[in-house]
């Protein structure tokens, strides 16, 4: 059984450019959350995807978006990179109606 | 969600039992504990969970305080495999999901098992 697994890994990007990170839940998850973790800090909650749609939002601006896909896999998108936008970024899955919530390796993002 | 707090840094020595502390004293009666650790450059690992009960599982084993406002994390037999942040989290979980998946990650204890 597959966990929660994204792509890529790692990635460097120009500060402008735009960028897209992928997540494929754990099996039978329906529910996908995205964090942003700078260095040194703990995971921060970006938003939550479930039936297609973001359900709850933390304190990210626009350029952060997300989408659901009917398999449930989800992708996150940021527009217009800035520096400060480097930090691996989590995907976790886990049950709408469940009570674990498990995360992925994440995703290394390096804008230059 | 409760606020928590965690010492910063703990060192324990490799096969002994690691007892990591978590103060969440304003916690409600809805309120889970949720224990995760971060190995270096990795996602976050599910460790334990637990409402009011004392829990057990194949990682760790959670004993929560009778009047819930502190809980303590114990690793039985520490390895330097075990050497990781780890963060005490404390969530509504609603049934209906609205709440539910959104964790807030304080600094967590930065754990150093030592040979």
């Amino acid at each position: 059984d597959a966990g929660v697994t994204q792509s890529p890994t790692h990635l460097i990007k120009t500060r402008g450019q735009q960028v897209t990170l992928r997540c494929s839940p754990k099996s039978g998850h329906d529910t996908v959350s995205w964090y942003q973790q700078a260095l040194g800090q703990g995971p921060q909650f970006i938003f939550q995807y479930y039936e297609e749609e973001e359900r709850q939002r933390g304190n990210f601006p626009d350029r952060f978006s997300g989408h659901q896909f009917p398999n449930y896999s989800s992708e996150l998108n940021v527009n217009a990179l800035l520096l400060g936008d480097s930090a691996l970024y989590l995907c976790a899955s886990s049950l709408e109606q469940g009570n674990t919530i498990y995360f992925g390796e994440g995703s290394w993002l390096t804008v230059v | 969600d409760a606020k928590t707090t965690q010492p910063t840094s703990m060192d324990c020595a490799e096969g002994r039992a690691a007892n990591l502390p978590c103060n969440h004293s304003t916690i409600s009666g809805n309120e889970y504990v949720y224990w995760y650790r971060q190995i270096h450059s990795q996602g976050p690992q599910y460790i334990i969970h637990g409402l009011k009960n004392n829990e057990t599982n194949e990682m760790a084993s959670l004993i929560i305080t009778e009047d819930r406002k502190s809980s303590t994390l114990i690793l039985p037999h520490a390895t330097l495999r075990d050497t990781a942040v780890y963060y005490c989290i404390v969530i509504v979980y609603n049934a209906g999901g609205t709440s539910y998946g959104k964790l807030t990650f304080g600094q967590g204890t930065i754990l150093t098992v030592h040979p």
